[in-house]
């Protein structure tokens, strides 16, 4: 398996344009989770789903983050408008939800920078 | 809400053994995992408790109290390659489903 794949893997944008970030999970697994990973604040969690169902969205920093899911292979984290304080870097990352460990595997990640 | 912490940095010697604490406060507890990031690099998993006690796993070893809402990553025989940020992460049941929240992690450097 080719693990978690995001694109792209580094975004440098300027203030007010929009951002399109991707994920594909592991094949097989059910849940995928968007987190944003700074010095200051470290891996805060944005959102999560589970089958393709958004489950908590509490960690969206406001309105202008989105994420979808169309699809069990399939994941988007949109900034629309992008600012300087977005700067980051956004994890993605899936596991097989089930009674056990729910082990994150993570992507890559993609590196944001708002100028 | 959880609450997570952990030393921010961490240096020990090559060959030598150190202990990297973390304490959480959550609800529908449910699992803390230990997870390595390297510099530039994404988080991997290390290590997952969910009874109390010991876990060892080579090299590495991981402690939980559940009561006292404590654990521990131990490394042994530090190498330098161990250099890079630990990462505790406590899974806690959210309406059905397992959310995991991590703490800020602490930057261990390994010195000759």
């Amino acid at each position: 398996d080719a693990g978690v794949i995001q694109s792209p893997r580094h975004e440098v944008t300027e203030m007010g344009q929009e951002v399109t970030l991707r994920c594909k999970p592991i094949s097989g697994h059910n849940s995928l989770f968007w987190y944003r990973q700074t010095m200051m604040r470290g891996l805060e969690l944005l959102i999560y789903f589970n089958n393709n169902v958004p489950i908590d969205d509490s960690g969206m920093p406001e309105d202008r983050f989105s994420a979808k899911m169309p699809n069990a292979s399939f994941s988007t984290l949109k900034i629309q408008p992008s600012e300087p304080r977005d700067s980051a870097v956004y994890f993605c990352a899936s596991s097989q939800h089930s009674s056990g460990a729910n082990v994150l595997t993570f992507g890559a990640g993609s590196r944001l920078t708002v100028l | 809400g959880q609450n997570i912490d952990q030393p921010t940095e961490m240096t020990a010697t090559e060959g030598a053994i150190v202990q990297i604490n973390c304490t959480y406060q959550t609800s529908g507890f449910n699992g803390l995992f230990w997870y390595q990031q390297h510099a530039g690099e994404a988080p991997t998993f290390l290590s997952y408790n969910v009874l109390d006690g010991l876990e060892e796993k080579g090299r590495f070893s991981s402690f939980l109290s559940r009561s006292k809402g404590y654990s521990y990553l131990l490394l042994k025989e530090l190498q330098m390659k161990d250099s890079a940020s630990y990462l505790c992460a406590v899974s806690a049941d959210s309406g059905g489903y397992q959310k995991v929240t991590f703490g800020t992690g602490t930057k261990l450097q390994v010195i000759p």
